[in-house]
């Protein structure tokens, strides 16, 4: 069974701050994603990437960045946290195949205060 | 880029009968329509999805239908049951092979009445 590993549950940071949110596949998928999730909005994409080192922008990747150093690990950095950032974060994975499905993890639910 | 409408947003019905949820898509390259159903608190999880090449799957009280001359697909829940209840995403994109980020409906929060 497909393996997606979010490090935090819950995470509180302050406005300004640097935070960094990681996310492990265990499955060697190529395909990693970022998603944030609002009441209302449904998910929406942040940024996503294809290979180790390389990452392409979503539909909202202002005040986001991600990185890809290994194949596993997808880790998604907010360099100055803001307020209007506080949501739930989900990561997903998937086979680079033509229509493969996504697994998602548990999701981080950030407040910045 | 690619716009997703979904419908209802909300949607009750009485235990055992059909639930229908209606999405519609903008761009005619999208080829990849996920389902997604997320409980309260949970991840979201793939429940069924449809290629471009196909017009309707079943898996057992689960169908999905596509119009792609209309641009529209459908989820079709039968003998719905309380485990039912949750809020359901569909999702598009086109799928070339690459990374493909889905573009998601905004949710259907499906109440099952006992």
């Amino acid at each position: 069974d497909v393996k997606v590993t979010q490090s935090s549950r819950y995470l509180v940071k302050r406005t300004g701050e640097k935070v960094f949110l990681e996310c492990v596949q265990d499955m060697d998928h190529e395909n990693m994603f970022w998603y944030r999730q609002d009441p209302g909005l449904g998910l929406r994409l942040i940024y996503f990437s294809y290979d180790v080192k390389m990452k392409e922008k979503g539909d909202i990747p202002e005040g986001y960045s991600v990185s890809r150093e290994k194949k596993e690990r997808f880790s998604l950095i907010l360099e100055s946290a803001s307020t209007n950032q506080t949501s739930m974060y989900l990561c997903a994975s998937s086979l680079a195949d033509t229509g493969q499905p996504q697994h998602f993890g548990d999701g981080t639910r950030l407040s910045i205060l | 880029g690619e716009n997703v409408e979904q419908h209802p947003s909300t949607l009750s019905v009485q235990e055992g009968d059909s639930a229908v949820i209606k999405c519609t898509y903008s761009d005619s390259a999208s080829n990849y329509f996920p389902w997604y159903k997320q409980e309260l608190g949970k991840r979201p999880q793939l429940i069924i999805d449809i290629r471009s090449n196909v017009g309707e799957k079943k898996d057992q009280r689960i169908a999905v239908t596509l119009n792609k001359t209309a641009k529209h697909f459908s989820l079709h829940i039968t003998e719905t049951q309380p485990e039912d209840s949750a809020v359901y995403f569909c999702a598009a994109t086109y799928s070339g092979g690459g990374a493909d980020g889905l573009t998601f409906g905004k949710g259907t929060h499906l109440i099952i009445q006992p």
